[in-house]
């Protein structure tokens, strides 16, 4: 069974930093693409990040370019957001989700965790 | 980027009723458009992929249809359960990969 575990969140102060994870069993996250999505209080799902290939490619969106940073490691088969310069709008639940891709090369996620929480308070 | 829009916000049915939902892309996305349920507290839960393809183990009253750049997902016979915020979501151009804003469904 696939299973996708978040940890890290909790309290920084802006201008802070915090890396958060996702441990992964049943699946190996380098066998897709890794997603970072979140979602800040009463607002929606935001895509933020995701890391892709052989040659672990990475992509962001404009909110976090800069910023943020993901990564994953083969031994632990954990996926990493490396989160600085943090800002009050950086305040969310973040859930890793891992990347399907169909028959016709279309992808969507399939797996998703149940997210950690992130606030950004002084 | 690709807009999504996604409407009504909100509603209100009752069990039983048929109840569809509708995303609109800024421009063509084919039929790369998924839809996900998340209910509060929980991982989100893909329902339907390519469009119109149902994930596995996803009850039969969920349907998605549409191509181009609108789409519409359907639930035949609201059942309580259902209650939760509905996304979709566009992989055609991505970066970035955008969602629409949700849809609130609330069981009368």
């Amino acid at each position: 069974e696939v299973q996708l575990l978040e940890s890290g969140g909790g309290l920084v102060q802006p201008g802070g930093s915090l890396r958060v994870s996702c441990e992964a069993s049943g699946f190996s996250v380098f066998s897709s693409a890794m997603n970072w999505v979140r979602q800040a209080p009463g607002k929606g799902l935001e895509w933020v990040s995701n890391i892709r290939g052989t040659g672990d490619n990475t992509y962001y969106a404009d909110s976090v370019r800069g910023r943020f940073t993901i990564s994953r490691d083969r031994s632990k088969n954990t996926l990493y957001l490396q989160m600085n310069n943090l800002r009050a709008e950086d305040t969310a639940v973040y859930y890793c989700a891992s990347t399907a891709v169909a028959d016709t090369n279309h992808e969507y996620f399939q797996h998703w965790g149940q997210g950690t929480l992130v606030t950004v308070s002084s | 980027d690709i807009q999504m829009t996604q409407s009504p916000s909100s509603l209100s049915a009752s069990v039983g009723d048929r109840v569809t939902i509708t995303c609109r892309a800024s421009q063509t996305i084919y039929n790369y458009l998924n839809w996900y349920q998340h209910k509060p507290g929980k991982a989100p839960k893909l329902l339907i992929y390519v469009a119109s393809s149902l994930q596995s183990g996803v009850p039969s009253r969920f349907s998605g249809s549409g191509s181009g750049a609108e789409f519409s997902l359907t639930i035949s016979s609201l059942q309580p359960e259902d209650s939760a915020t509905y996304y979709c979501q566009q992989t055609y151009s991505a970066p970035p990969i955008t969602f629409g804003r949700g849809t609130r469904l609330e069981i009368k």
